[in-house]
């Protein structure tokens, strides 16, 4: 069966620092992988996703991911976090090109990592 | 655009009462998904739909009913609310993979999501 694992619940940084938020799967085939964004109050927005190619995906506010098949990782890094960035942060995996046809598309997510950012 | 639809956005039940949870898509998207999310645990699946007239149980779909009469609508029941039931709830919708061309990589599209309180 298909898990996702973020180590870490909450994670404080200040302004202007660097953050790494981890995650590790486990899937029995190539999956995509995708890291969502959750607001207080708001809906999961898409940050960015892996599902071929290069290993190192770029996505919206200056986040970025590498996934490490060796590792079953896929990290979600920005250089410097701006006090925006505190949100709820959500690593999904899902099937990949050569899932079959029963998988129907269903995520599975991590428990979250909540992100709090210090002036 | 709308996107995908949630009504109510806010609901308080009394324990044994019913309610049913509405989600609309306009994208034309053949899957449909009822997660239901809690503090330290992610989001988690209830039930999911692959095309009109057709449901499935997920991760989670005990004191849950479903049904998918028209392929734009996705509705989620409670028959007899249990505070275990407090939660806020997302649906998600995404177009059925085809080709296998990389314009549809299996991102979900979420809702605002609706919190719903048992009492």
């Amino acid at each position: 069966a298909q898990s996702v694992t973020q180590p870490d619940i909450h994670i404080t940084v200040s302004e202007g620092a660097s953050l790494e938020l981890r995650c590790n799967y486990s899937y029995g085939a190539t999956p995509y992988l995708f890291w969502y964004v959750q607001s207080p109050g708001q809906g999961l927005q898409l940050l960015l996703k892996y599902f071929s190619g290069d290993t190192l995906v770029q996505g919206i506010k200056g986040f970025e991911a590498e996934f490490k098949r060796s590792q079953s990782s896929f990290n979600l890094r920005k250089p410097s976090v701006h006090w925006s960035d505190a949100a709820e942060y959500f690593c999904a995996v899902g099937p990949g090109p050569n899932a079959g046809g029963t998988s129907y598309g269903k995520l599975t997510f991590g428990q979250g990592t909540i992100l709090t950012v210090h002036p | 655009n709308a996107g995908v639809t949630q009504t109510p956005k806010f609901r308080v039940l009394k324990t044994g009462q019913s309610m049913t949870l509405l989600c609309a898509q306009d994208m034309n998207h053949e899957y449909m998904y009822w997660y239901r999310q809690d503090p330290g645990m992610g989001l988690r699946l209830i039930h999911y739909s692959v095309g009109e007239g057709t449901t499935a149980k997920g991760e989670v779909p005990d004191g849950y009913n479903v049904s998918r009469l028209k392929k734009q609508n996705f509705l989620l029941g409670l028959e007899s609310a249990a505070p275990s039931q407090t939660s806020v709830y997302f649906c998600a919708s995404r177009p059925k993979k085809t080709g296998g061309s990389h314009w549809n990589t299996g991102e979900l599209f979420f809702g605002e999501g609706s919190r719903l309180t048992v009492l």
